[in-house]
């Protein structure tokens, strides 16, 4: 039930746009998706219920598409800060339980 | 309100040995959750309470493992005997919202757990 991450890892320059998709086999109620630096906790970023909502804050946005089961994270004009590993969990319909994809590690380099 | 808090912070112990995990959630937080992390396995669920009571603990990974919640301030997670594969990070997070109900979870620093 583990959700599917992509890609693995990606490394950006200062002010390049990036995406990180998420996708489950399981029909979905919500994704949330966490960043984690190295070495702290993971925090919040926003959680998408179904129905095909976008959100976003600052330059991070995320939408759901219900129907494919997917949901993606866009990071635009990436800021140094931006670098850490982003997850994204997501609570099947029907489920109590919450699973974590393995993670999108982004660099952003000077 | 100072967060999440966790202890102990680091934890090395030895095969068979029991280990206990404590976390105070933030005051006023209905559902409070532990994770564990691990390089192989990534962020796993492990069991949530809402207002002290179990919800959901198929994450649990094996009967060694127990949690418990007897007040609103406080939880344990613990493990009887411990393994060298127990070792981790172990998170404990907070929300005001369960998963249903589109919840922030606020993560506690974590325990990192090397059983030897």
């Amino acid at each position: 039930q583990q959700p599917v991450q992509s890609p693995q890892a990606v490394i950006l320059r200062e002010g390049e746009d990036a995406v990180i998709n998420c996708s489950s086999s399981k029909a979905l109620y919500s994704v949330h998706w966490y960043r984690q630096k190295h070495g702290e906790a993971p925090v919040f970023l926003m959680i998408l219920l179904k129905g095909g909502e976008q959100k976003g804050h600052d330059k991070i946005s995320a939408s759901f598409n219900e129907k494919k089961q997917q949901s993606s994270l866009y990071l635009t004009a990436s800021q140094l800060s931006y670098s850490g590993t982003y997850f994204c969990g997501t609570e099947s319909t029907g489920a109590n339980n919450l699973f974590f994809g393995t993670g999108t590690r982004l660099t952003v380099i000077p | 309100d100072a967060g999440v808090i966790q202890s102990p912070r680091h934890e090395v112990t030895e095969m068979g040995q029991e280990v206990t995990l404590r976390c105070k959630p933030i005051s006023g937080h209905d559902y409070l959750f532990w994770y564990r992390q691990t390089m192989m396995r990534g962020l796993e669920l492990l069991i949530y309470f809402n207002n002290n009571v179990p919800i959901d603990d198929s994450g649990m990974p094996e009967d060694r493992f127990s949690a418990k919640m007897p007040n609103a301030s406080f939880s344990t997670l613990k493990i009887q005997p411990s393994e060298p594969r127990d070792s981790a990070v172990y998170f404990c997070a907070s929300s005001y919202i369960g998963l249903a109900g589109s919840g922030e979870q606020y993560f506690g620093p974590g325990t990192r757990l090397t059983v030897t």
